[in-house]
Protein backbone atom coordinates (compact mmCIF):
# COMPACT_ATOMS: atom_id res chain seq x y z
CA UNK A 1 0.00 0.00 0.00
CA UNK A 2 1.20 3.46 -1.44
CA UNK A 3 1.07 5.44 2.28
CA UNK A 4 3.76 8.58 0.95
CA UNK A 5 3.93 10.21 -2.21
CA UNK A 6 7.06 12.17 -3.37
CA UNK A 7 8.17 13.70 -6.63
CA UNK A 8 10.14 10.98 -8.80
CA UNK A 9 13.12 13.12 -9.23
CA UNK A 10 15.01 16.30 -8.21
CA UNK A 11 18.12 18.40 -9.10
CA UNK A 12 19.94 20.06 -7.00
CA UNK A 13 23.73 22.67 -7.54
CA UNK A 14 26.94 21.17 -5.67
CA UNK A 15 26.60 23.20 -1.96
CA UNK A 16 22.78 24.69 -2.23
CA UNK A 17 20.28 23.30 -0.48
CA UNK A 18 17.82 20.54 -1.23
CA UNK A 19 14.47 20.33 0.03
CA UNK A 20 12.75 16.93 -1.08
CA UNK A 21 9.01 16.43 0.06
CA UNK A 22 6.96 13.75 0.95
CA UNK A 23 3.22 13.92 1.49
CA UNK A 24 1.58 11.31 3.52
CA UNK A 25 -2.29 12.64 4.10
CA UNK A 26 -3.25 9.42 5.66
CA UNK A 27 -0.93 9.03 8.29
CA UNK A 28 -2.25 7.89 11.53
CA UNK A 29 -1.09 9.35 15.41
CA UNK A 30 1.31 6.33 15.53
CA UNK A 31 3.24 6.37 12.10
CA UNK A 32 7.04 7.96 12.58
CA UNK A 33 8.13 9.24 9.64
CA UNK A 34 11.55 7.77 8.16
CA UNK A 35 14.05 8.49 5.80
CA UNK A 36 16.19 6.16 3.43
CA UNK A 37 18.62 6.89 0.92
CA UNK A 38 20.40 4.46 -1.36
CA UNK A 39 23.08 4.93 -3.73
CA UNK A 40 23.62 2.72 -7.22
CA UNK A 41 24.20 -0.72 -6.29
CA UNK A 42 23.71 -0.29 -2.56
CA UNK A 43 21.52 -0.80 0.15
CA UNK A 44 19.45 1.75 1.65
CA UNK A 45 20.90 3.92 4.36
CA UNK A 46 19.31 5.42 7.31
CA UNK A 47 18.76 8.87 6.93
CA UNK A 48 16.48 10.68 9.99
CA UNK A 49 13.21 10.10 11.62
CA UNK A 50 10.72 12.04 13.40
CA UNK A 51 6.90 11.48 14.89
CA UNK A 52 5.82 15.46 15.26
CA UNK A 53 8.58 17.84 16.21
CA UNK A 54 11.39 19.06 13.37
CA UNK A 55 14.54 16.71 14.19
CA UNK A 56 18.21 17.53 12.84
CA UNK A 57 20.84 15.08 12.90
CA UNK A 58 24.64 15.21 11.05
CA UNK A 59 23.55 14.07 7.98
CA UNK A 60 19.96 15.92 7.72
CA UNK A 61 17.05 17.94 8.84
CA UNK A 62 13.52 16.83 8.81
CA UNK A 63 10.78 19.15 9.03
CA UNK A 64 7.21 17.86 9.82
CA UNK A 65 3.80 19.75 8.84
CA UNK A 66 1.55 20.68 11.76
CA UNK A 67 -1.04 19.03 10.57
CA UNK A 68 1.81 15.84 9.97
CA UNK A 69 0.35 15.67 6.30
CA UNK A 70 3.89 16.12 4.72
CA UNK A 71 7.19 16.55 5.94
CA UNK A 72 10.19 18.01 4.50
CA UNK A 73 13.75 16.41 4.21
CA UNK A 74 16.43 19.29 3.71
CA UNK A 75 19.86 18.22 3.65
CA UNK A 76 22.02 21.76 4.30
CA UNK A 77 24.45 21.53 1.73
CA UNK A 78 24.11 19.16 -1.45
CA UNK A 79 27.35 17.31 -2.56
CA UNK A 80 28.07 14.71 -5.56
CA UNK A 81 27.73 11.91 -3.20
CA UNK A 82 24.53 13.15 -1.71
CA UNK A 83 23.09 11.84 -5.38
CA UNK A 84 20.82 8.94 -4.15
CA UNK A 85 17.30 7.75 -4.25
CA UNK A 86 15.20 9.20 -1.60
CA UNK A 87 12.29 6.98 0.16
CA UNK A 88 10.16 8.30 2.70
CA UNK A 89 8.13 6.05 4.63
CA UNK A 90 5.66 5.83 7.31
CA UNK A 91 5.88 3.42 10.17
CA UNK A 92 3.85 2.75 12.67
CA UNK A 93 5.25 1.32 15.56
CA UNK A 94 2.24 -0.95 16.74
CA UNK A 95 1.52 -2.70 13.66
CA UNK A 96 3.50 -6.03 14.52
CA UNK A 97 3.66 -7.19 11.30
CA UNK A 98 6.40 -3.96 11.11
CA UNK A 99 5.75 -3.67 7.47
CA UNK A 100 7.61 -1.04 5.81
CA UNK A 101 6.51 0.29 2.14
CA UNK A 102 9.16 2.25 0.54
CA UNK A 103 7.89 3.26 -2.73
CA UNK A 104 9.48 4.11 -5.47
CA UNK A 105 11.31 7.56 -3.80
CA UNK A 106 12.57 10.79 -5.48
CA UNK A 107 16.14 10.31 -7.28
CA UNK A 108 18.31 13.48 -6.82
CA UNK A 109 20.96 14.42 -9.33
CA UNK A 110 23.47 17.04 -8.05
CA UNK A 111 24.47 19.21 -10.38
CA UNK A 112 28.27 19.84 -9.99
CA UNK B 1 31.93 -2.82 13.83
CA UNK B 2 30.49 -5.50 10.93
CA UNK B 3 27.47 -5.09 9.12
CA UNK B 4 24.68 -6.89 7.70
CA UNK B 5 26.69 -9.34 5.28
CA UNK B 6 24.43 -11.77 2.51
CA UNK B 7 25.82 -14.39 0.25
CA UNK B 8 26.16 -14.80 -2.15
CA UNK B 9 26.27 -11.31 -3.79
CA UNK B 10 25.25 -12.47 -6.92
CA UNK B 11 23.81 -15.69 -7.91
CA UNK B 12 22.46 -16.91 -11.75
CA UNK B 13 21.16 -19.96 -11.75
CA UNK B 14 18.31 -21.93 -14.38
CA UNK B 15 14.96 -21.80 -14.19
CA UNK B 16 12.96 -24.35 -12.13
CA UNK B 17 16.48 -24.43 -9.48
CA UNK B 18 15.94 -23.85 -6.13
CA UNK B 19 17.79 -20.98 -4.26
CA UNK B 20 19.06 -19.92 -0.33
CA UNK B 21 19.85 -16.53 0.06
CA UNK B 22 21.45 -16.35 3.32
CA UNK B 23 21.47 -13.06 5.69
CA UNK B 24 24.34 -12.67 8.44
CA UNK B 25 22.50 -9.54 10.71
CA UNK B 26 24.36 -7.29 12.99
CA UNK B 27 24.98 -8.92 16.21
CA UNK B 28 22.68 -8.01 18.80
CA UNK B 29 19.96 -7.02 16.16
CA UNK B 30 16.82 -8.90 17.18
CA UNK B 31 15.16 -7.64 14.43
CA UNK B 32 15.15 -8.89 10.41
CA UNK B 33 14.03 -8.06 7.62
CA UNK B 34 13.87 -9.08 3.66
CA UNK B 35 13.26 -7.03 1.05
CA UNK B 36 13.26 -7.60 -2.84
CA UNK B 37 13.96 -4.57 -5.39
CA UNK B 38 13.34 -5.41 -9.05
CA UNK B 39 15.22 -3.21 -11.55
CA UNK B 40 14.64 0.34 -11.45
CA UNK B 41 11.93 -0.01 -9.03
CA UNK B 42 11.33 0.23 -5.09
CA UNK B 43 11.88 -1.95 -2.80
CA UNK B 44 9.06 -5.00 -1.75
CA UNK B 45 8.55 -5.64 1.59
CA UNK B 46 8.73 -9.62 2.16
CA UNK B 47 9.09 -10.39 5.70
CA UNK B 48 9.91 -9.09 9.26
CA UNK B 49 11.32 -11.27 12.19
CA UNK B 50 11.36 -10.58 16.16
CA UNK B 51 13.61 -13.05 16.93
CA UNK B 52 13.15 -16.23 15.03
CA UNK B 53 9.87 -15.56 14.88
CA UNK B 54 7.52 -14.20 11.87
CA UNK B 55 4.41 -12.54 12.99
CA UNK B 56 3.23 -11.91 9.15
CA UNK B 57 4.36 -14.37 6.01
CA UNK B 58 1.81 -12.57 3.92
CA UNK B 59 4.31 -10.27 2.06
CA UNK B 60 6.13 -13.53 0.70
CA UNK B 61 5.32 -13.47 -3.03
CA UNK B 62 4.02 -17.19 -3.36
CA UNK B 63 4.22 -20.35 -1.49
CA UNK B 64 7.49 -20.99 -3.73
CA UNK B 65 9.10 -18.81 -1.10
CA UNK B 66 10.03 -19.23 2.13
CA UNK B 67 12.51 -17.50 5.16
CA UNK B 68 13.66 -19.09 8.14
CA UNK B 69 15.88 -17.48 11.03
CA UNK B 70 17.59 -19.32 13.41
CA UNK B 71 17.83 -17.77 16.78
CA UNK B 72 18.63 -14.11 16.89
CA UNK B 73 21.22 -14.65 14.34
CA UNK B 74 21.30 -15.78 10.42
CA UNK B 75 18.25 -16.10 8.18
CA UNK B 76 17.67 -17.56 4.98
CA UNK B 77 15.55 -17.15 2.18
CA UNK B 78 14.27 -20.26 -0.36
CA UNK B 79 12.93 -19.75 -3.46
CA UNK B 80 11.78 -22.91 -4.78
CA UNK B 81 11.03 -23.68 -8.40
CA UNK B 82 12.39 -20.27 -9.77
CA UNK B 83 10.93 -18.18 -12.34
CA UNK B 84 12.32 -15.64 -14.54
CA UNK B 85 9.82 -12.76 -12.44
CA UNK B 86 11.93 -14.04 -9.54
CA UNK B 87 14.92 -12.03 -10.95
CA UNK B 88 16.17 -9.06 -8.72
CA UNK B 89 18.01 -7.91 -5.88
CA UNK B 90 17.41 -9.63 -2.65
CA UNK B 91 17.92 -7.08 0.62
CA UNK B 92 18.24 -8.04 4.21
CA UNK B 93 18.31 -5.29 6.98
CA UNK B 94 18.23 -5.67 10.63
CA UNK B 95 17.85 -3.39 13.31
CA UNK B 96 18.46 -3.45 17.45
CA UNK B 97 14.74 -4.30 17.78
CA UNK B 98 11.71 -3.48 16.03
CA UNK B 99 11.63 0.17 16.70
CA UNK B 100 15.18 1.12 15.65
CA UNK B 101 16.53 1.73 12.37
CA UNK B 102 17.13 -0.36 9.93
CA UNK B 103 20.85 -1.28 8.86
CA UNK B 104 21.14 -3.14 5.24
CA UNK B 105 23.01 -5.57 3.46
CA UNK B 106 23.97 -5.19 -0.43
CA UNK B 107 21.86 -7.50 -1.07
CA UNK B 108 21.87 -10.68 -3.22
CA UNK B 109 21.55 -10.28 -7.18
CA UNK B 110 19.57 -13.25 -8.32
CA UNK B 111 19.24 -13.91 -11.81
CA UNK B 112 17.47 -16.37 -13.45
CA UNK B 113 18.10 -17.62 -16.90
Amino acid sequence: DAKTTQPNSMESNEEEPVHLPCNHSTISGTDYIHWYRQLPSQGPEYVIHGLTSNVNNRMASLAIAEDRKSSTLILHRATLRDAAVYYCILRDVWDLRNQFYFGTGTSLTVIP
Amino acid sequence: GAGVSQSPSNKVTEKGKDVELRCDPISGHTALYWYRQRLGQGLEFLIYFQGNSAPDKSGLPSDRFSAERTGESVSTLTIQRTQQEDSAVYLCASSLDRIQPQHFGDGTRLSIL
